[in-house]
């Protein structure tokens, strides 16, 4: 089993939809939680980072870890053309190798 | 300015020669790691370091070599190119503050052609 599963997509809304995108993972263990999002040709850049459990907002988008089913998700509201990329979700594996497992991310297209 | 720098952009290489990867940060970041991207695959790490002097490996390590002597620079080694190593390289990295890593900051990748 994988570390992290994440549903690839792709997913085209209209704009102003609210997104929702999900990952599960394996290890009860893990802690912190990140979404990376990466446009068409460029590196990926940290979006929202959570630690534990809860939810964390920024803007316009939400990021929530539920530890009991480990499942994590980030919601985008009115969401926007420029929101158009891959979100890859990852998990840091921390104290030691500080090693950052990803998902195989979710192409997300919004249109206008 | 200040981030991860990978050289080169872009980088077709024949089946059998060698090349390295370069990635440099100025950040004074301890720990360093290298991915690939390959379509449907996600980013896969290749090896990783947490400080200079320490490598090990990641989920896909073979056809690659690492070193780290210094904090700033982590070099990419391709032993034997192969076909199969055809993907986009991704340099990343973070640091410890407070009791927390606060994330990776990732160079804009190498796009490699094996032929």
């Amino acid at each position: 089993q994988k570390e992290v599963e994440q549903d690839p997509g792709p997913l085209s809304v209209p704009e102003g939809a609210i997104v929702s995108l999900n990952c599960t993972y394996s290890n009860s263990a893990f802690q912190y939680f990140m979404w990376y999002r990466q446009y068409s040709r460029k590196g990926p850049e940290l979006l929202m980072y959570t630690y534990s459990s809860g939810n964390k907002e920024d803007g316009r988008f939400t990021a929530q870890v539920d530890k009991s089913s480990k499942y994590i998700s980030l919601f985008i509201r009115d969401s926007q053309p420029s929101d158009s990329a891959t979100y890859l979700c990852a998990i840091l594996n921390q104290g030691g190798s500080e090693k950052l497992v990803f998902g195989k991310g979710t192409k997300l297209t919004v249109n206008p | 300015n200040a981030g991860v720098t990978q050289t080169p952009k872009f980088q077709v290489l024949k089946t059998g020669q060698s090349m390295t990867l370069q990635c440099a940060q100025d950040m004074n970041h301890e720990y360093m790691s290298w991915y690939r991207q390959d379509p449907g695959m996600g980013l896969r790490l290749i090896h990783y370091s947490v400080g200079a002097g320490i490598t090990d490996q990641g989920e896909v390590p073979n056809g690659y070599n690492v070193s780290r002597s210094t904090t700033e620079d982590f070099p990419l080694r391709l032993l034997s190119a192969a076909p199969s190593q055809t993907s986009v390289y991704f340099c990343a990295s973070s640091y410890r503050g407070t009791g927390y890593n606060y994330g990776y900051t990732f160079g804009s990748g190498t796009r490699l052609t094996v032929v």
